[in-house]
């Protein structure tokens, strides 16, 4: 059971343009989002979180929106530069998981210059 | 310094080897996790320590033996690994089991 889904494995932008990567959930007790970077053999890097008393959250080129309702979060990344080509995991902490990161299969993003 | 270093970088090791993978740091953060990644899956989360007590084993096999020494160090001892064990071994620590996780760079084990 995905409790964390990130629908699209790879995305491709331009230099320049923004880049939107997705991510939906399904369990209501979820009450804190964030977003990773992970260049290959190498750990996560921590770019952004939400709490579920917001809905969005900026931090100059990333924000993230957080749609309750729908279950869904988003990570804009404006502009897009080539150095972003990562892989991207949306994760969620909250109810009875405390301590634990469910975590998206991840997205590729390539940016091209 | 913030920062999650984890030594060695690398390891190779046989199936009847014991070896340690060690993690630190100096964040005063008060609770230290140990994942696994395979190539292109997410971490998955092994055991969680919060205030230097495990909180957290996520059913792991006896063959991996997590250790928390102080808050600022954290072990994981290997023995009689399997192949399958090979893989990127992560370590994290937050301030809180509530708050966002750093993650250290991780050691590329490979279990001949």
């Amino acid at each position: 059971d995905q409790q964390v889904k990130q629908n699209s494995p790879s995305l491709s932008v331009q230099e320049g343009r923004i880049s939107i990567l997705n991510c939906d959930y399904t369990n209501s007790m979820f009450d804190y989002f964030l977003w990773y970077k992970k260049y290959p053999a190498e750990g996560p890097t921590f770019l952004i979180s939400i709490s579920s008393i917001k809905d969005k959250n900026e931090d100059g080129r990333f924000t993230v929106f957080l749609n309750k309702s729908a279950k869904h979060l988003s990570l804009h990344i404006v502009p897009s530069q080539p150095g972003d080509s990562a892989v991207y995991f949306c994760a969620a902490i909250g109810g009875t998981s405390y301590g634990k990161l469910t975590f998206g299969q991840g997205t590729i993003l390539t940016v091209h210059p | 310094d913030t920062e999650v270093t984890q030594t060695p970088k690398h390891l190779v090791m046989g199936m009847t080897n014991k070896k340690s993978l060690k993690c630190e740091q100096h964040m005063g953060h008060r609770a230290m996790y140990w994942y696994k990644q395979k190539a292109k899956k997410p971490p998955e989360l092994m055991f969680v320590y919060s205030y230097e007590k495990l909180s957290i084993n996520e059913s792991v096999p006896s063959r991996f033996s997590p250790e928390c020494p102080n808050s600022s160090l954290l072990n994981l001892h290997l023995h009689a690994l399997q192949p399958e064990d090979s893989a990127l071994y992560l370590c994290a620590s937050s301030q809180s089991s509530q708050h966002e996780q750093f993650f250290g760079p991780g050691t590329r084990l490979t279990v001949l």
